[in-house]
């Protein structure tokens, strides 16, 4: 099956310092990726989103990388904030399902 | 974004018993659902995919006996866990696509089952 996979399972930064969250993934047809932010005991909510023919896109505080070469991706937060403490998961489309990988818990610290 | 419901969104029952959630989709029409598990500290699995008025698609390793599944309209679909165990206790989230793009998936708040 498919295999999206994160290499830090946890991760604390200062606020306001910028947050580098990294995604692997094994399956070269995914050619659409989403990052998802989930609080305590909540559903995932969309961040940011990018096709396989993107190499980077930007939105508000975020910006997510990708490189189909060796396969990875990751997340930027800038400014990083309190409200940022969640758990992040980056999800490749395959075929008309997304996989998930394992996550990262990002903790900021005041 | 368009709005996914998921009902209870915590449900406490005994071993033995069998538990609906429920997932509704609350401003489009949802022909696709997907239902997902999720472990404390652990990512979310696929379990089954279903279209309006079909048989539900099941992950490798997920029983169908075990989870019924129906999507029996365009804004529904049921996740029935039968006889629940304390290993069935999990985080269930649903998710939903109208007849839009694949990559838009909305979804669900959870459903948080405890199996005593």
């Amino acid at each position: 099956g498919e295999s999206v996979g994160l290499h830090l399972p946890t991760l604390s930064v200062q606020e306001g310092d910028n947050s580098i969250i990294n995604c692997a993934y094994s399956n070269s047809a995914s050619d659409y990726f989403i990052w998802y932010k989930q609080e305590s005991g909540k559903g995932p909510q969309f961040i940011i989103d990018i096709r396989s023919n993107m190499d980077k896109r930007q939105g508000q505080r975020v910006t997510v990388l990708l490189n189909k070469t060796v396969k990875h991706l990751s997340l930027q937060i800038a400014a990083t904030q309190p409200g940022d403490s969640a758990v992040y998961f980056c999800a490749g489309l395959t075929g008309n399902q997304f996989y998930f990988g394992t996550g990262t818990s990002l903790t900021v610290i005041p | 974004g368009a709005v996914v419901s998921q009902h209870p969104s915590w449900v406490i029952c005994k071993s033995g018993t069998s538990v609906k959630i429920e997932c509704r989709s609350l401003d489009f029409q949802a022909t696709t659902m997907f239902w997902y598990r999720q472990f404390p500290k652990q990512s979310l699995m696929l379990m089954a995919t279903s279209n309006e008025g079909s048989k539900a698609t099941y992950e490798q390793g997920v029983e169908k006996d075990k989870f019924l599944i129906n999507h029996a309209s365009l804004t529904l679909s049921t996740l029935t866990v039968t006889s629940a165990h304390p290993e069935d206790s999990s985080f269930y989230i649903c998710s939903a696509r109208g007849r839009g793009p694949v990559n838009e998936q909305f979804f669900g708040p959870g459903t948080r089952l405890t199996v005593l």
